[in-house]
């Protein structure tokens, strides 16, 4: 069984622009869930989506988005680029039962210059 | 708010020995908590979990214990094995799928 997968593996952006970052979660899970991991703050979470909503949100700006599409797979997006943004960006997904690990991908690693 | 601490950032441990990794958490609810393990360049994968109505969880070389009244979690593994040199994070549920993590030890086994 595949795991969960993130494109593309390093990215590098200039402040003020934008990117997108993909995951597919692993078959049958329809939760997916974004963190992201910087040495100061470490792993702090982004929101989740299910069923194509997202349910749960974190404290990032607005400018931190994200969606999910009918098959699971899901994209965040990062408007206007801050040098802060910096971090490792995790995805993760589960069955959304009662309590179920969540599984991580191995992330995206974003570097804004 | 519901936090997790770790309050060591490392710990060197000699091979076949037991590790104990610790976690402190605040306000507990019915909460699960859980311990990923983290290799670098990787995203970070699932070991154990304890439910807050427990005080012990047991899975091969991995064991949770859960005080309560002191709040504290810890993580064993016995016998240590160079292969578990990572860092490791302590986390809680706070609803449903999300999770509040620590900020993660970084255990070093040595042969």
């Amino acid at each position: 069984k595949a795991g969960v997968t993130q494109t593309p593996r390093y990215l590098i952006k200039t402040r003020g622009q934008q990117v997108t970052l993909s995951c597919s979660p692993i078959s049958g899970h329809r939760s997916v869930s974004w963190y992201q991991q910087t040495p100061g703050q470490g792993l702090q979470f982004l929101f989740e989506y299910f069923s194509e909503t997202q349910r749960n949100k974190g404290n990032f700006p607005g400018r931190f988005s994200g969606r999910q599409f009918s098959n699971s797979r899901s994209e965040m997006n990062v408007s206007t680029l801050e040098l802060g943004d910096s971090a490792l960006y995790l995805c993760a997904s589960s069955w959304r039962g009662a309590i179920s690990p969540l599984h991580f991908g191995n992330g995206t690693r974003l570097t804004v210059t | 708010d519901q936090q997790v601490k770790q309050n060591s950032p490392s710990l060197s441990v000699q091979e076949g020995r037991i590790s104990i990794l610790n976690c402190d958490y605040t306000n507990s609810m019915f909460d699960y908590f859980l311990w990923y393990k983290k290799y670098p360049a990787e995203g970070p994968t699932f070991l154990i979990s304890i439910s807050s109505i427990k005080d012990k969880n047991e899975d091969g070389r991995f064991t949770v214990f859960l005080n309560k009244s002191a709040k504290h979690l810890s993580l064993h593994i016995v016998p240590s094995q160079p292969g578990d040199s990572a860092v490791y994070f302590c986390a809680r549920t706070q609803g449903a799928q999300k999770l509040v993590f620590g900020q993660g030890t970084r255990l070093t086994i040595n042969p």
